[in-house]
């Protein structure tokens, strides 16, 4: 059975802190690894990942793809309130099919 | 603003009746979806139509019933719907669902209750 796992559900941090998002993966025919962030409304799109190790960036954000352990991480340096959202992953697969995660839930404190 | 836009945003709907869910995007794809997401749940991918052509049915009862008039609107007919079938309905869109490698967009969503 296809299925992606993230890790952990929920996380608790202080401005500034350094998180780490953890997503593993049972997908055959895997073509590509996504993130998204949700806050109250449409998820938002944050990066496509489809080769492994090579690092993604985008401002704080940063995430990377080991296809041969089948997980990806994404990385948020010096945390700001903004960054509270749910992140979920999710893998597309052939024939239009896209697994996703049940999502990490992060609150940044101030 | 996503360029996928849903209304209506909040539905409440009691389960003898009958109701339609409206998706328009506004970005030229031409694949659009309509996704399910429950509570502690991974959201469930629906229905898939690529150029106006269902391509994908993940085993949907039939309560649900998917339309797509043209690659910008697509609709979510409902009726006879069950309690357990509450949840946040989302759709999204991609440039072409036939090519891998291509994210998606996604509406707001509809909150769904049914009574």
């Amino acid at each position: 059975e296809d299925k992606v796992v993230q890790s952990p559900l929920s996380l608790v941090v202080h401005e500034g802190d350094t998180v780490t998002l953890n997503c593993s993966y049972e997908v055959t025919n895997f073509r590509s690894l996504l993130w998204y962030k949700q806050e109250k409304k449409a998820p938002t799109f944050l990066f496509m990942l489809t080769s492994s190790g090579i690092e993604k960036k985008s401002g704080r954000l940063s995430s990377i793809l080991d296809k041969k352990e089948l997980f990806s991480i994404l990385n948020i340096t010096a945390t700001q309130t903004g960054d509270s959202a749910v992140y979920l992953c999710a893998v597309e697969a052939l024939r239009n099919q896209f697994y996703f995660g049940t999502g990490t839930s992060l609150t940044v404190i101030p | 603003e996503t360029g996928v836009t849903q209304t209506p945003r909040h539905l409440v709907m009691g389960m003898t009746n009958k109701k339609s869910l409206k998706c328009e995007q506004h970005l030229g794809h031409n694949a659009m979806y309509w996704y399910k997401q429950s509570a502690k749940k991974p959201l469930e991918l629906m229905f898939v139509y690529n150029f106006k052509e269902q391509t994908e049915n993940n085993s949907v009862p039939s309560r649900f019933s998917p339309e797509c008039p043209n690659s910008s609107h697509l609709f979510l007919h409902l009726h006879t719907l069950q309690p357990e079938d509450s949840a946040l309905y989302l759709c999204a869109s991609s440039q072409d669902g036939q090519q891998n490698n291509q994210p998606q967009h996604f509406g707001d969503g509809t909150r769904l209750s049914i009574l």
